[in-house]
């Protein structure tokens, strides 16, 4: 299984884009790269997924480089509501033990 | 559409008594299901996986247990609760290998007192 490794913590104001990066340095052929949000007393929930370059959706755009080794997350414009934390995860093809490590905590400030 | 069921919310149980959580999804068939721990602050620790009734996988040993009696149903349980057993429990599901991606219960706060 691909270990990931993100910052603890981040900090950032309304308006701002919001970029958080993970490494995975050992990551598969056939693994691919989720993102998920959990905000307090709630379960995580899926956000964005990715295998390789850039992916976007209504929520969140993800940047993966050529050799996978990392990804990052970027949030446009985040609002207080953005204030959660964040998880990258590796998905094996076939593994049955998803990881979630302890995330990202992103506090937006006004 | 699928969703996932867990109950109850919150709990408060005095120390050495019983524990029984339970989990149900609906809309699928065959999913994996997971227990998760989550302490306060901390990240999310596996604590048991079912690829299918009646097999159950532990990745952490305590004296938590699990169990798959239907399809669809995932129940943890505990014979004498500890302290150290207070958490925020989440149960999720996924298709075969991870597919579909991990969808979360709403959680249970277990209070230990």
């Amino acid at each position: 299984l691909a270990k990931t490794t993100q910052p603890i913590s981040m900090d950032s104001y309304e308006g701002q884009e919001v970029n958080i990066t993970c490494s995975h340095n050992n990551i598969a052929t056939n693994d691919y790269i989720t993102w998920y949000q959990q905000f307090p007393s709630q379960g995580p929930r899926f956000i964005i997924q990715g295998y390789k370059t850039k992916v976007t959706n209504e929520v969140a755009s993800l940047f993966i480089p050529a050799d996978r080794k990392s990804s990052t997350l970027s949030l446009p414009r985040v609002s207080l509501s953005d204030t959660a934390v964040y998880y990258c995860l590796v998905v094996s093809g076939g593994s049955y033990i998803p990881t979630f490590g302890r995330g990202t905590s992103l506090i937006v400030h006004p | 559409s699928q969703t996932i069921h867990q109950w109850p919310a919150t709990l408060v149980q005095p120390v050495g008594s019983p524990l029984s959580l339970e989990c149900t999804v609906e809309g699928t068939s065959n999913p994996n299901l997971y227990w998760y721990r989550q302490a306060a602050g901390r990240g999310l620790q596996l604590l048991f996986y079912s690829v299918g009734i009646g097999q159950i996988s532990s990745e952490v040993p305590q004296n938590l247990s699990a169990s798959r009696p239907q399809d669809r149903q995932f129940i943890l349980s505990s014979k004498k609760l500890l302290l150290s057993d207070s958490g925020f429990y989440l149960c999720a599901w996924s298709g075969p290998g991870g597919s579909y991606g991990y969808t979360f219960g709403s959680g249970t706060r277990l209070t230990v007192v």
